[in-house]
């Protein structure tokens, strides 16, 4: 099994649609992120959290909210999808006691397309 | 805050011939520095970081990297490219600071392989 597990691997959605996308580790990291990738733009920054009741926003957090279930569970949704959600979204996680120098482990994204 | 800059958008180079994709980041301190691989359809890769120590370092794939301090710099090289080398390559710099951290990401560069 894969260390960081994203579901869906693939979601067409209607704009309006409420929708969530899941993340789930077994790597024992404290910490989680949400990126998105964007041709051209890279990865931005959605949400972090460093533990269960640290939740943070990051570059382009607007429109999206997430949820930190467990240590080893992070979820992120869209309230009301939009088209210009359309984007490949990348769940991530590291250990706070590397202090960083380590990276990141990344799941294997999420293709979500909003029609 | 931290940025980077990959100013190359795409590559082309010819198979067995050698590679360089430039990295800029801006940081006050000694930032940790990563180097990410995104084959088509998976999910990002890291190929090696630096975070201290001797600045020219070793990743897999036979990939290496040279941390420049008064460049602001850490280039990735391969001295021969292989066809699976063709990738999406990304370059992140992250704070050196305990308890922040997270990963700034560039915009990639795309590498096509020539046979």
């Amino acid at each position: 099994d894969a260390d960081v597990t994203q579901t869906p691997r693939n979601r067409i959605t209607k704009t309006g649609k409420r929708i969530m996308l899941e993340c789930s580790q077994t790597k024992g990291h404290d910490r989680m992120y949400w990126y998105r990738q964007d041709p051209g733009l890279g990865l931005r920054l959605i949400y972090y959290s460093f533990d269960v009741k640290d939740i943070n926003k990051g570059e382009i957090s607007d429109g999206y909210s997430v949820s930190r279930q467990a240590q080893a569970k992070f979820s992120l949704s869209l309230e009301s999808a939009i088209p210009n959600q359309t984007a490949l979204y990348f769940c991530a996680t590291s250990d706070a006691g590397t202090g960083g120098r380590y990276g990141y482990t990344f799941g294997s994204g999420t293709r979500l397309t909003v029609v | 805050a931290q940025s980077v800059t990959q100013p190359d958008i795409h590559i082309t180079v010819s198979e067995g011939a050698s590679l360089e994709l430039r990295c800029n980041y801006s940081y006050g301190a000694t930032p940790y520095l990563f180097w990410y691989v995104q084959s088509p359809g998976q999910g990002l890769q890291l190929l090696l970081k630096y975070f201290s120590g001797d600045t020219l370092v070793q990743g897999i794939k036979g990939f290496e990297a040279e941390f420049k301090r008064s460049q602001s710099s850490f280039n990735l090289r391969k001295p021969s490219v292989h066809w699976s080398d063709a990738a999406e390559y990304f370059c992140a710099v992250g704070l050196s600071n305990f308890g922040n951290e997270k990963l700034t990401f560039g915009t990639g560069t795309r590498l096509t392989i020539i046979p």
